[in-house]
């Protein structure tokens, strides 16, 4: 079965300043894709980034980037230029290619992420 | 005005109770999900449903009933509420068939917070 792992239960960025969170994952598959889902105070779970497992090429969205190594199977979300909104939950979710099991996304337990002003 | 809509938002009820929590999406979306959120567990799924006549079973499925009365609606219903059924509970929809085909991402409600006394 997939797993998710974030091993960073907390985390913490001053305002305008760089911060990396982490997540590893456990799969025999070769077709499956990773992403990254924000949850603020509000509840709402929002999508931040996605990565395709046959992209050799990190995944960018504005400030928000991520660091995709599939033979270490590790895919860490860099958020740049933190402002006091991005302060919430990160959930990193796995989720099979579509052949099969497609329909399941696994979470990870999330990183709370503060932003100090 | 939002996506993917559940109603309601908050709700308190009382074991043994019958209770029926409803999501509603205009995003044309044929694959419907319910998730349920416990805190330090990250998300898992009860039911998905990939059209209207095609409902599934999730990992977590016991006590919980669902119903697709149409593209756009999907209910999930607690038969008989127990105290360990409070947590959050999200709606999800994607279509395979839109821009999204490559990830077939998934869209959040606003969750609905349901607590069992």
């Amino acid at each position: 079965a997939q797993t998710v792992t974030q091993s960073q239960p907390e985390m913490s960025v001053q305002e305008a300043e760089t911060v990396t969170l982490s997540c590893t994952y456990d799969t025999s598959e070769s077709d499956y894709y990773l992403f990254w889902y924000k949850q603020p105070p509000s509840r709402q779970m929002i999508l931040v980034i996605r990565q395709e497992a046959y992209k050799q090429q990190n995944a960018t969205e504005n400030r928000f980037s991520v660091n995709f190594q599939k033979a270490a199977k590790s895919f860490s979300l860099k958020i740049s230029d933190s402002q006091l909104g991005d302060a919430a939950m990160y959930f990193c979710a796995y989720r099979r290619g579509a052949q099969g099991g497609s329909e399941k996304l696994v979470f990870g337990k999330g990183t709370k992420l503060t932003v100090n002003p | 005005d939002a996506d993917v809509t559940q109603t309601p938002r908050n709700r308190i009820t009382k074991t043994g109770k019958r209770i029926m929590l409803e999501c509603s999406q205009t995003k044309g979306h044929d694959r419907m999900y319910w998730y349920r959120q416990d805190p330090g567990l990250g998300l898992r799924l009860i039911y998905y449903s990939f059209d209207v006549k095609d409902i599934n079973k999730g990992e977590i499925s016991d006590g919980y009933s669902v119903s697709r009365q149409a593209q756009a609606k999907f209910s999930l219903s607690l038969e008989s509420a127990i105290p360990n059924q409070t947590a959050l509970y999200f709606c999800a929809t994607s279509d395979p068939g839109l821009a999204d085909y490559s990830t077939d991402t998934q869209y959040f409600g606003p969750g609905t917070r349901l607590t069992v006394l």
